[in-house]
């Protein structure tokens, strides 16, 4: 397919356990963004990359969540020591990156569960 | 920096209805606006954007969205709804210098009575 792919797409993990989420963007992408959708909120922004450029990591909410985008294309976002407040949709979005504004597109999300 | 409000967290209507989805931006200069919908179990989807010229778009699935400057509005519209169009409505604002990241709104969800 052609789309933003995210796996897995559901993780139930126990608190206090690390838990690694993979996206891989539109191929030709060079921007790729991860979002949290907690239950009844928006779409909190995480993090940007930008080709070889630093990440824009403003978005993190703690320094438990780390991100790395390999090869400028697939990308891990990593929470560590996994609390229950972390329980939410984990969303990534690509886009041309070059040229202006152009729209997101997003994966699916992974659903993550943490017990 | 820039926020978004969408005021109506869920809104009903009757299929045939017109609807009138709220979003207001906060921001210094023109934005980037966009309305995204997400359908239940599935990604966001993009309904429109505006980026300059012309204050109303056109979209897809019949919507269109009225960009008001003296408001910082950018609603979300649509004549006759239908069933189909239950699903939660993300309005959006991208900062011109800030690599295209876009700040959402906390999401209208959408129910349609038969």
């Amino acid at each position: 397919g052609a789309g933003v792919s995210q796996s897995p797409s559901n993780k139930v993990t126990e608190k206090g356990k690390d838990v690694e989420l993979r996206c891989d963007p539109i191929s030709g992408h060079t921007a790729l963004y991860w979002y949290r959708q907690s239950l009844g909120q928006g779409l909190e922004f995480l993090i940007y990359f930008q080709g070889n450029s630093a990440p824009d990591k403003s978005g993190l909410p703690s320094d438990r969540f780390s991100a790395e985008r390999t090869g400028g294309s697939v990308s891990t976002l990593t929470i560590q020591r996994t609390q229950q407040e972390d329980s939410a949709v984990y969303l990534c979005a690509s886009r041309p990156g070059t040229g202006g504004i152009s729209p997101l597109h997003f994966g699916n999300g992974t659903r993550l569960t943490v017990t | 920096a820039q926020s978004v409000t969408q005021p109506d967290i869920h809104i009903t209507v009757s299929e045939g209805a017109s609807l009138e989805l709220r979003c207001n931006y906060s921001y210094g200069a023109t934005p980037y606006l966009f309305w995204y919908v997400q359908s239940p179990g599935q990604g966001l989807q993009l309904l429109l954007k505006y980026f300059s010229g012309d204050t109303l778009v056109q979209g897809i699935k019949g919507f269109e969205a009225e960009f008001k400057r003296s408001q910082s509005s950018f609603n979300l519209r649509k004549p006759s709804v239908h069933w189909s169009d239950a699903a939660e409505y993300f309005c959006a604002v991208a900062a011109h210098n800030q690599g295209g990241k876009l700040i959402f709104g906390q999401g209208t969800e959408l129910s349609v009575k038969p």
